[in-house]
């Protein structure tokens, strides 16, 4: 069974650093890794997708790589401003499967 | 605009009272789910459907029911047999055709009294 693992569980840092969100899986056989956000009492706003065959994905100042052989994905937040402060989670889609699985998340909290 | 509406965002409801909560989507998704949220504990899978008239269970299902007579729409009920309702919902649909990637509504949020 597929397994997810988020770390760190939360996260404080000052405006304008540079941070890195880290996701695990423990099998390999992914069919894509999507990153969300969620703002508190909201749904999840997708971030990025990287498919099984690519290595990362940009969207400004977020950049989120994909390392299938160790199990890993990383989120990166260029310059974190106040209002990245939010929830964000990963999904692992399996290749056989259409049920994804979550990792619990990163709590992040930019202050100015 | 494409999207997944879920309503009502807020509802209150006594003990032993069934209630169902509506997901409807036009972005033309196979694959729709519905997800539960508490605090610490991350996204539960409820039910999930791949194509009209045919949904399965997801991890917690004890308590709940779903029907996905259309394609557009996947209402979630939540009994009387469920022994702690209060909680998040989250419904969601998904399309291969472009890569899985999910979509999510903006969520339900179920107080009972």
């Amino acid at each position: 069974k597929q397994e997810v693992t988020q770390i760190p569980a939360a996260l404080s840092v000052p405006e304008g650093e540079n941070l890195v969100l880290n996701c695990s899986f423990t099998d390999s056989a992914i069919y894509n890794l999507q990153w969300f956000r969620q703002d508190p009492g909201k749904g999840l706003t997708s971030l990025l997708l990287i498919q099984s065959s690519q290595r990362e994905q940009t969207s400004g100042r977020l950049n989120a790589s994909l390392d299938k052989s160790s199990g890993r994905s990383t989120l990166y937040i260029a310059a974190s401003q106040p209002g990245d402060s939010a929830t964000y989670l990963c999904a692992v889609q399996p290749g056989g499967s259409y049920i994804p699985t979550f990792g619990r998340g990163t709590s992040l909290i930019v202050h100015p | 605009d494409g999207g997944i509406t879920q309503s009502p965002k807020y509802l209150f409801r006594k003990e032993g009272q069934n209630v169902t909560l509506s997901c409807e989507q036009n972005l033309n998704h196979d694959a729709m789910y519905w997800y539960r949220q508490d605090p610490g504990q991350g996204l539960r899978l409820i039910y999930y459907s791949q194509i009209v008239n045919d949904f399965q269970k997801g991890d917690i299902a004890e308590g709940y029911s779903v029907s996905r007579e259309k394609k557009e729409s996947f209402p979630l009920t939540v009994t009387s047999a469920q022994k702690n309702p209060t909680a998040f919902y989250l419904c969601a649909s998904m399309t291969r055709e472009r890569a899985g990637e999910l979509f999510f509504g903006e969520g339900s949020r179920l107080t009972v009294l």
